[in-house]
Order: C-alpha cells, then sequence, then structure tokens
C-alpha cells in the first residue's frame, strides 16, 4: 500500500546535542525521498533528499540515511538548536511526481 | 522575492459559500500542486497540474475545483463550504520531477 510513517511523534532533544528522528515506507517501488521542514505557521522546507541507489546522503549539519532492507529512513541533526524546532516530515515520491507525506515528528529543543 | 505564494493567508467564511485560494509561482517551474493539511498535520495531495493540464486528481469532493490560467498560477475554488473543510491548503510547485517547494499556505476555517 502507499504509506509513510514515523515512529515517535514528538522528540525533545537539549541543546547542542545530536537528534534522530526516524522514518518508515511501505512502498518498495519508491525510489526518492526527502525531508521536510515545516516551523510554526509556515510552509514544509525541504532539507534533503535521498534516491534509492544511495543509502546515505550528507548536507550541512544533516544526514540522511536509507536502509532499503528494512524500508527506513532517517534524518540526523548534528548539534541541534533552537532553530531547529519544528515538525519534520519523511515523504516519499511516487510515478508522475505524487508525493505521500509521513506523519510527522515535532522537535522540540531545549535550551 | 517569494518563490510560492498564496493569498489569502487567513480566509474564515460560513458553511455554504463558495471560496477561491490563489497561488503563484515564480520559480519558472512547469508542475503545480494542492496539499490539504488537517488538524493533526498529516498533509494530502489534492492536485498537481503540469503545463496547464490536470496529472494528479485525488478522491476529492467535485467541489474543489482547480484551476490553472497559466504555468505560474493554480488556483483552487471550493464551493459550498462545509465545517470539514476546515485545514490548511498549501501549494507547491516543482520542475518535472523535481523537490517541490511549498508556499506559507492558507488557513481555512469554515464556521
Amino acid at each position: 500500500g502507499e504509506s509513510v510513517g514515523l515512529h515517535l511523534p514528538t522528540l525533545s532533544v537539549q541543546e547542542g546535542d545530536n537528534s534522530i528522528i526516524n522514518c518508515a515506507y511501505s512502498n518498495s517501488a519508491s525510489d526518492y525521498f526527502i525531508w521536510y521542514k515545516q516551523e510554526s505557521g509556515k510552509g514544509p522546507q525541504f532539507i534533503i533528499d535521498i534516491r534509492s541507489n544511495m543509502d546515505k546522503r550528507q548536507g550541512q549539519r544533516v544526514t540522511v540515511l536509507l536502509n532499503k532492507t528494512v524500508k527506513h529512513l532517517s534524518l540526523q541533526i548534528a548539534a541541534t538548536q533552537p532553530g531547529d524546532s519544528a515538525v519534520y516530515f519523511c515523504a516519499e515520491k511516487l510515478k508522475g511526481g505524487k508525493l505521500i507525506f509521513g506523519q510527522g515528528t515535532e522537535l522540540s529543543v531545549k535550551p | 522575492d517569494t518563490a510560492v505564494s498564496q493569498t489569502p493567508k487567513y480566509l474564515v467564511t460560513q458553511m455554504g459559500n463558495d471560496k477561491s485560494i490563489k497561488c503563484e509561482q515564480n520559480l519558472g517551474h512547469d508542475t503545480m500542486y494542492w496539499y490539504k493539511q488537517d488538524s493533526k498535520k498529516f498533509l494530502k495531495i489534492m492536485f498537481s497540474y503540469n503545463n496547464k493540464e490536470l496529472i494528479i486528481n485525488e478522491t476529492v469532493p467535485n467541489r474543489f475545483s482547480p484551476k490553472s490560467p497559466d504555468k505560474a498560477h493554480l488556483n483552487l475554488h471550493i464551493n459550498s463550504l462545509e465545517l470539514g473543510d476546515s485545514a490548511v491548503y498549501f501549494c507547491a510547485s516543482s520542475s518535472s520531477t523535481d523537490t517541490q517547494y511549498f508556499g506559507p499556505g492558507t488557513r481555512l476555517t469554515v464556521l
């Protein structure tokens, strides 16, 4: 079926710690995955993406890991800052550009 | 210099009314989308247009009608508004199958 889910609805971390947000997907035919960040009152903002022919991709302070064997995706944020507080969504892209979004994880950073 | 813009940002209206939400992108993208985000933050695609042609039409009531006058605009018209239509509606755009960029959202409240 078409579903992308997240393991944890909320995550609270201390400023400076690393954050890990997890996501499970069910469509094994999907070949492109994206992480979005949504701050309060704003639209989702692209963070990082990964194609299925990769298992790791790094950006600035963020890393996405893809495990196709168990259909698992994770977003790692290094040295989490208060500005990272937001809801994070993983999304799975199907043919024709249709994005299937996960439930969302609310990240809260304590100073 | 806003990439994807929507108007209005807030819309409060009575049940039974007809309303429109406008979306414009200045990124030169050829594909535009409408998403609905419910009170639990769940994001679901409603429609997608590529070069003014409808390519994704999810199972939404036919009271919702998208209209694309040109590649840079995708408007959403809603007839006979119902309480359940209350949500945040996001417009997005992309270049073919590339990353989708989202607008700031329109919060619709039906009383």
